[in-house]
Order: C-alpha cells, then structure tokens, then sequence
C-alpha cells in the first residue's frame, strides 16, 4: 500500500496568512493526488485533483503542486472560511489511501 | 443539484450486520463509480471501496480491512448504492460516507452527509 504522510499535522495562522501544506507519498504516483478540505461535522470536499487542476468553484487562492512523491497544497492568503482540516489522497493505484491530515488553525 | 444520502447507520453489536444506503441525484448516477469512504471519530479519512459502472461490469475493489467482510452493490435502476456489513468489529465504528468519482480520476467531487455506524455491545 502507497503511505501518504501529510505535515504538519496542525499549523496555526491568521487570517491573511500564506499556508503550505506537504504531503509525501512512500513511491512515486505520478500526478495522482488530490487535496480535500473537511470542515467539523460536514463531509469532505474535493478542492485539488491531478495534483495541481483547480476543482471547479475552488476560489484560486488555492493551488497545488508536485509530481512524483512529493506534493504541496497553498493557501495565498487565508480567509476565516478556510480553518479546517486538509487532507491528500493517492489515486494511483488500490487501495486508496489519504494522509493523515492538517488541521489549519487561527492563531 | 447533485445529492448523496446515506441511510441506515445506527447501533449494533460486535459480529452483527448492517447494510447501509445511498440515494442519488441530480446525476446520472449509471454513468459514474462510486465510493465508500469511512471516518472513526475524532480521526482522518479511510477508504472503505468501489464499484465501477456497468460499463467496467460494476467490479468492486475493498479495503484490506474490510475484504470479505463488506460488499458493495448498486441498483441503477433505483440511483441507489449500498454497503453491506457484515461480521463487524468494534473498529468499523465510523461516519460512512457514500462519494461520486469524478471522471477526472480516482477522486470524490461529491460527498453525502455521512451516516454514524456504532458497532458495541
């Protein structure tokens, strides 16, 4: 199985912040990474597909990157409805496996 | 408006079944894969399986951690999905969300609510 590991596993900000997100994936999954944002009690949502493709209705603040084993999810600038938890997803390849999440913060 | 809803989730004790469902809508529900993604309370994401549309013959791939244990299935007929449950453990308690594959890859554009599956005795 593909281990995704995520770090950090929190990180406190305030508003207006630029925030980066690692995810390192244990072998290469090409571009196969999604990035989801979960906020308390609700589902997830998809935010980041193909590594770096801005799912429809994303605002552009966010971005991703990477290729490989390595993966980065930017906030340019956050706004009070970003703190939630973020997580990345390996479509690579059975079974699917997602990091173990960041927890975003307000300071 | 594309909408999941998942049902079925409650209380049941160790080496029980359950069977939950999803409907769908505001989709064509026939043409997409479909997920079953877990979340333990107070922890990160688990993906649970898939069955692919009629098309990919509606296979299936599971979790080891539930292989032989759950089985996914689909009415397209009803827009339904479900998760079969059986033999559960203590450690299958969860939120179960039912999610749409997208078709730009191994990934969930839309997520239902989730429903709460207690397994304890």
């Amino acid at each position: 199985d593909i281990q995704m590991t995520q770090s950090p596993s929190s990180v406190s900000a305030s508003v207006g912040d630029r925030v980066t997100i690692t995810c390192r994936a244990s072998q290469g999954i090409s571009s196969w990474l999604g990035w989801y944002q979960q906020k308390p009690g609700k589902a997830p949502k998809l935010l980041i597909y193909g590594a770096s493709s801005l799912q429809s209705g994303v605002p552009s603040r966010f971005s991703g990157s990477g290729s490989g084993t390595d993966f980065t999810l930017t906030i340019s600038s956050l706004l009070p409805e970003d703190f939630a938890t973020y997580y990345c997803q390996q479509a690579n390849s059975f079974p699917i496996t997602f990091g173990g999440g960041t927890k975003v913060e307000i300071k | 408006e594309v909408q999941l809803v998942e049902s079925g989730g409650g209380l049941v004790q160790p080496g029980g079944s359950l069977r939950l469902s999803c409907g769908a809508s505001g989709f064509t529900f026939s043409d997409h894969h479909m997920d079953w993604v877990r979340q333990s309370p107070g922890k990160g994401l688990e993906w649970v399986g898939r069955i692919r549309n009629k098309a990919n013959s509606y296979t299936t791939e599971y979790a080891a951690s539930v292989k032989g244990r759950f089985t996914i299935s689909r009415d397209d007929s009803k827009n339904s999905l479900y998760l079969q449950m059986n033999s559960l453990k203590i450690e299958d308690t969860a939120v179960y969300y039912c999610a749409r594959r997208a078709y730009s890859g191994g990934y969930c554009d839309y997520w239902g609510q989730g429903t709460l599956v207690t397994v304890s005795s």
